[in-house]
């Protein structure tokens, strides 16, 4: 079954970029939307944005003017770059693959998830 | 745009049945059948227990049921067992944001 697994630095000094790469293993990247989320210790969940297989993205208007998500699909890889952090983008960041319905459009919701890595902005 | 609203604890027995409310707007919740809902246990990824409102994915309970009635969806667990004393969170598609997510319900088995 298809699994996902986050990877990247735990600590970032604000005001760099933070940098986190999900792993697809066991099925392939194509044809599917993939997420980043992200949870600030004790709250709730936060979309940062999907790419496409095929390079096209979307990202939450809170954060767009500082992500970039990038997709590597002969590694089965996506990546997540936010710039400029603050102790605000402390948080559970989490990879998730989105569910599309019958006409493959995205219908918001995730069937599968990351383990999710903490990173700490100090 | 604000998360959607949720209680933030909701508590039953075992056995019971317990339900949870999300209430949106008419740009998220009221305006797409494409309600979510999951389930996290402390420390775990969230688990994807309902979406487009009312279909549960393979391999989740029946006792986990969805609903919607105009800017405010449901979640109802039935026959409440100790296992599923979690945290839930209900999302919507939304046009503007695309995913919004609620705060968060932590349900508590007694």
């Amino acid at each position: 079954q298809v699994q996902l697994q986050e990877s990247g630095p735990g600590l970032v000094k604000p005001s760099e970029t933070l940098s986190l790469t999900c792993t697809v293993s066991g099925g392939s990247i194509s044809n599917f939307y993939w997420s980043w989320i992200r949870q600030p210790p004790g709250k709730g969940l936060e979309w940062i944005g999907y790419i496409y297989y095929s390079g096209s993205t979307s990202y939450n208007p809170s954060l767009k003017s500082r992500v970039t998500i990038s997709v590597d699909t002969s590694k089965n890889q996506f990546s997540l770059k936010l710039s400029s952090v603050t102790a605000a983008d402390t948080a559970v960041y989490y990879c998730a693959r989105d569910i599309l319905d019958s006409r493959g459009s995205r219908r918001g919701a995730f069937d599968i998830w990351g383990q999710g890595t903490m990173v700490a902005v100090s | 745009q604000s998360a959607l609203t949720q209680p933030a604890s909701v508590s039953g027995s075992p056995g019971q049945s317990i339900t949870i409310s999300c209430t949106g707007t008419s740009s998220d919740v009221g305006a797409y059948n494409y309600v979510s809902w999951y389930q996290q246990h402390p420390g775990k990824a969230p688990k994807l227990m309902i979406y487009d409102v009312s279909n549960r994915p393979s391999g989740v309970s029946s006792r986990f049921s969805g609903s919607k009635s105009g800017n405010t969806a449901s979640l109802t667990i039935s026959g409440l067992q100790a296992e599923d004393e979690a945290d839930y969170f209900c999302s919507s598609y939304t046009r503007s944001i695309s995913v919004i997510f609620g705060g968060g319900t932590k349900v508590t088995v007694l």
